[in-house]
């Protein structure tokens, strides 16, 4: 039973623009959210997170929003480069210290 | 650098033999963690640490998966005897405070 779930396998922006990557999350209990980037044969790293008590979290170009009572959160990465080609996961979990559950990730494309 | 090793980077082996996945954390975590990649079910958690103790298995497939944690710098994951359905890429994850840090992985086929 999926509990995180990000109902985008892809997305394509163009470099300079916003992407605008979402998640859904099904259970209640769920209080520390994270975003991960990854790159082919490389392990997930991470990017930014946000705990409940929160509704924004901000680090450069990266910014995190969490809607609770809509069991939603989203990544916002602007202004979006190549580099940022990736795939995205998003996490979630009871409290730090505990397992992550994890959707199966967005493809992100950023072209020139 | 996550501050996580893991060996082999790939294992590719017959059905029914052993293999055993290693993890090297730097020194400085209080938790470690084993996930698994497949395609159908994503990243998911089999087991994980607390200072060296285990603390959920309840991820761990059946018996034929078992997994140590003798010190603070080393764990293991074995599976015994594998068996084609197990090939996936396995990730093993410290925690110091707050995020998980990944290793780069363990690609394992199974013929």
């Amino acid at each position: 039973d999926q509990q995180v779930k990000q109902n985008s396998p892809s997305l394509s922006v163009q470099e300079g623009r916003i992407s605008i990557l979402n998640c859904d999350y099904t259970n209640s209990m769920f209080d520390y959210f994270l975003w991960y980037k990854k790159y082919p044969a490389e392990g997930p790293t991470f990017l930014i997170s946000i705990s409940s008590i929160k509704d924004k979290n901000e680090d450069g170009r990266f910014t995190v929003f969490l809607n609770k009572s809509a069991k939603h959160l989203s990544l916002h990465i602007v202004p979006s480069q190549p580099g940022d080609s990736a795939v995205y996961f998003c996490a979630a979990t009871p409290s730090a210290g505990y397992a992550l559950n994890f959707g199966k990730g967005t493809s992100l494309l950023v072209t020139p | 650098d996550a501050g996580v090793i893991q060996s082999p980077r790939h294992e590719v082996t017959e059905m029914g033999q052993e293999v055993t996945l290693r993890c090297k954390p730097i020194s400085g975590h209080n938790s470690l963690f084993w996930y698994r990649q497949t395609m159908m079910r994503g990243l998911e958690l089999l087991i994980y640490f607390n200072n060296n103790v285990p603390i959920d298995d309840s991820g761990m497939p059946e018996d034929r998966f078992s997994a140590k944690m003798p010190n603070a710098s080393f764990s293991t994951l074995k599976i015994q005897p594998s068996e084609p359905r197990d090939s996936a890429v396995y990730f093993c994850a410290r925690q110091p405070v707050g995020a998980q840090h990944f290793g780069d992985g363990t690609r394992l086929s199974i013929l």
